[in-house]
């Protein structure tokens, strides 16, 4: 039973324009959420982050937004570049304890 | 600085083999992580650990699967007898108690044949 879910499993942008990545959660209790990308043969590297009592999260091109009455959130990217091309996992956490990631999304920006 | 180190890189196994992966955590920090990637369920964590002590290890797949941590810079996963449904990349990661963020390493890529 997956409590982070990221049901997209690829995502293709233009260069310049918006990626917008998506994930779904199913745990009330996680109180922190963050967004990791990973290339290929190299171990995932922390992006962005936001606490369950914000609703928005932004630095540089890249915002997260979090819905909690949905149980949702989303990794903004704008303007894509070609170097943002890679595998994005979302994770969650409750307080203290471990986190639970998603099954990634691979982003393909298009020169 | 130095991050958190995997070794081997890459592992070529036969099936029945005893397989043995290593982690270093990045100092100071005393949380010490292990997840597995593969396609079909993407980042997995295995067992954790909490100042050398393992906390959670529900996410083990099965006895065949052990991890220990005998001190604050080391941790080992070992997988004994390897099957070819073991193969997957295996990633160990860190942070410190009081922060938010992990680290990952570069993982190891395990291939059983």
């Amino acid at each position: 039973d997956q409590q982070v879910k990221q049901n997209s499993p690829s995502l293709s942008v233009q260069e310049g324009r918006i990626s917008i990545l998506n994930c779904d959660y199913t745990n009330s209790m996680f109180d922190y959420f963050l967004w990791y990308k990973k290339y290929p043969a190299e171990g995932p590297t922390f992006l962005i982050s936001i606490s369950s009592i914000k609703d928005k999260n932004e630095d540089g091109r890249f915002t997260v937004f979090l819905n909690k009455s949905a149980k949702h959130l989303s990794l903004h990217i704008v303007p894509s570049q070609p170097g943002d091309s890679a595998v994005y996992f979302c994770a969650a956490r409750e307080y203290g304890n471990k986190l639970v990631f998603g099954a990634g999304t691979i982003l393909r920006v298009k020169s | 600085d130095a991050g958190v180190i995997q070794s081997p890189r890459h592992e070529v196994t036969e099936m029945g083999q005893e397989v043995t992966l290593r982690c270093k955590p990045i100092s100071g920090h005393d949380y010490l992580f292990w997840y597995r990637q593969t396609m079909m369920r993407g980042l997995e964590l295995l067992i954790y650990f909490n100042n050398n002590v393992p906390i959670d290890d529900s996410g083990m797949p099965e006895d065949r699967f052990s991890a220990k941590m005998p001190n604050a810079s080391f941790s080992n996963l070992k997988i004994q007898p390897s099957e070819p449904r073991d193969s997957a990349v295996y990633f160990c990661a860190s942070r410190l108690s009081s922060g938010n963020t992990i680290y990952f390493g570069e993982g190891s890529w395990l291939t059983v044949v």
